[in-house]
């Protein structure tokens, strides 16, 4: 298994400014993911990140608004950017792990975000 | 491509009923599947999985078994406790790594 922390665990937000969501592992991985759960909804894909590499976006989702980082294997950042209203979601980063020959993937608690 | 359906709530439920979830999917291949939880406040936590056709997964008192010639991985308890309430997610990972989620089903146990 993994274990995950993320910070913030929630903000508010103004209008128009941006937020950068750490994701901190306690082993070195090579997928991390970040999602997003807008209020009462399932989790969507944002974007795949591999260290060492650029991060692949899902359809929907760009890297000028949602940049992510990921300088090396334990840690990732994602920034909300320039955001509205609409931003508004829970944010949460998980990264893949092999267990026992099976791929299983653990979620970090989650980053709560208003923006007003 | 992947997709996960599942049962929508949301459900109540009594202490100590039975419990059951539907979820079926639709995938090439051969994929995982996964039954994840997430309490009031918190992140998603891997409740259970199976890799393959009739595996069962097992936890906490939850199983679910996967059933390749249904397409099927259903979540059942027999006996729930007032601190299962929560959200279910029904997820499949298919070759491409990433993982396709149900639309959650939220589950409430009255005392």
């Amino acid at each position: 298994s993994a274990v995950i922390s993320q910070k913030p665990s929630r903000d508010i937000c103004q209008r128009g400014t941006s937020l950068t969501i750490q994701c901190q592992v306690d082993s070195q991985v090579t997928m991390m993911f970040w999602y997003r759960q807008q209020p009462g909804q399932s989790l969507t894909l944002i974007a795949t990140a591999n260290q060492g590499s650029e991060a692949t976006y899902e359809s929907g989702f760009v890297i000028d608004k949602f940049p992510i980082s990921r300088p090396n294997l334990t840690f990732s950042t994602l920034t909300v950017s320039n955001m509205s209203p609409e931003d508004s979601s829970i944010y949460l980063c998980s990264v893949e792990v092999l267990e026992r020959g099976i791929y299983e993937q653990y979620f970090g608690p989650g980053t709560r975000l208003t923006v007003t | 491509g992947n997709s996960v359906t599942q049962m929508e709530g949301p459900v109540t439920l009594s202490e100590e009923a039975f419990l059951t979830i539907n979820c079926t999917y639709t995938a090439t291949g051969y994929p995982s599947l996964f039954w994840y939880v997430q309490y009031p406040g918190e992140g998603l936590q891997l409740l259970l999985k199976a890799t393959k056709a009739d595996d069962k997964g097992s936890n906490k008192g939850f199983e679910a078994t996967y059933r390749k010639e249904t397409t099927s991985f259903h979540l059942e308890k027999g006996s729930v406790q007032v601190s299962d309430s929560a959200v279910y997610f029904c997820a499949l990972r298919g070759n491409d790594y990433k993982l396709s989620f149900g639309a959650g089903t939220t589950v409430t146990v009255r005392a």
